[in-house]
C-alpha cells in the first residue's frame, strides 16, 4: 500500500529560525498532498495542501514544495514563532482496490524555543 | 465558520461493551471520514462515505460499523470493545473529496 515517510521526528528550533519538514511517498499516482498540525488535544488542523500540477505554494509563512519525479514533498515555516510548536502531519492521497484514503506520515513535533 | 462536531468528546467504556461515536459535518460538506489515532501515532483511515453511501475502507475491524444518515451527520459504532480500542477517533469532512477538516476528536478510554 501506499507509504509516507516524513522526517525529521522531532525539530527544535530557536524563534525566528526556518523549520524545514521532509516527506517521502510511494505511490506516484497520488496527486493530493496536505499538511495538518496537531496540537494537544485537538484535531488535525489543515494548514497547506499542494496538488500534482503544481511544484510550490505559499502562504505568508509557510510554503510547500513538491517534486513529483522524486516523489517527495516539503514544508517551509519561516520567522519561526512559539505559537507554532505542535506535531505536523504530512500526507498524501493513495488510490487502491479499496477505494481513495488520505495516509499519513509519522509526524514531526516541531518545538520553538523563545 | 461552523466546523465538524463530535461527540461525546471523552468516553469511558469497559471491555467488551458497546459505544457509539457521532459526528456532524460542516454544512454543505457531502462526506465524511472516520479516522483512529493512538498515543503518539499518526491518523488511520477506517473508512468514509459519500452521499450516504460507503465510499472507502480502509484499516476498520469488524467490530467496527458506520453509517451516514440523511442529514449527513454519522456515526461509528464499535462493540466487544478491546483495550487497543483506546485511542482519538476523530471524524473528517469534505466536500466533493477535497480538503479535509477534521473535528476536535473522541477521546475513548477502554478499561
Amino acid at each position: 500500500g501506499e507509504n509516507v515517510e516524513q522526517h525529521p521526528s522531532t525539530l527544535s528550533v530557536q524563534e525566528g529560525d526556518s523549520a524545514v519538514i521532509k516527506c517521502t511517498y510511494s505511490d506516484s499516482a497520488s496527486n493530493y498532498f496536505p499538511w495538518y498540525k496537531q496540537e494537544l488535544g485537538k484535531g488535525p488542523q489543515l494548514i497547506i495542501d499542494i496538488r500534482s500540477n503544481v511544484g510550490e505554494k505559499k502562504d505568508q509563512r509557510i510554503a510547500v514544495t513538491l517534486n513529483k519525479t522524486a516523489k517527495h514533498f516539503s514544508l517551509h515555516i519561516t520567522e519561526t514563532q512559539p505559537e507554532d510548536s505542535a506535531v505536523y502531519f504530512c500526507a498524501a492521497w493513495f488510490y487502491n482496490n479499496a477505494g481513495n484514503m488520505l495516509t499519513f506520515g509519522g509526524g514531526t513535533r516541531l518545538m520553538v524555543k523563545p | 465558520a461552523a466546523g465538524v462536531i463530535q461527540s461525546p468528546r471523552h468516553l469511558i467504556k469497559e471491555k467488551r461493551e458497546t459505544a457509539t461515536l457521532k459526528c456532524y459535518p460542516i454544512p454543505r460538506h457531502d462526506t465524511v471520514y472516520w479516522y483512529q489515532q493512538g498515543p503518539g501515532q499518526d491518523p488511520q483511515f477506517l473508512i468514509s462515505f459519500y452521499e450516504k453511501m460507503q465510499s472507502d475502507k480502509g484499516s476498520i475491524p469488524d467490530r467496527f460499523s458506520a453509517q451516514q444518515f440523511s442529514d449527513y451527520h454519522s456515526e461509528l459504532n464499535m462493540s466487544s470493545l478491546e483495550l487497543g480500542d483506546s485511542a482519538l477517533y476523530f471524524c473528517a469532512s469534505s466536500l466533493a473529496a477535497n480538503e479535509q477538516f477534521f473535528g476536535p476528536g473522541t477521546r475513548l478510554t477502554v478499561l
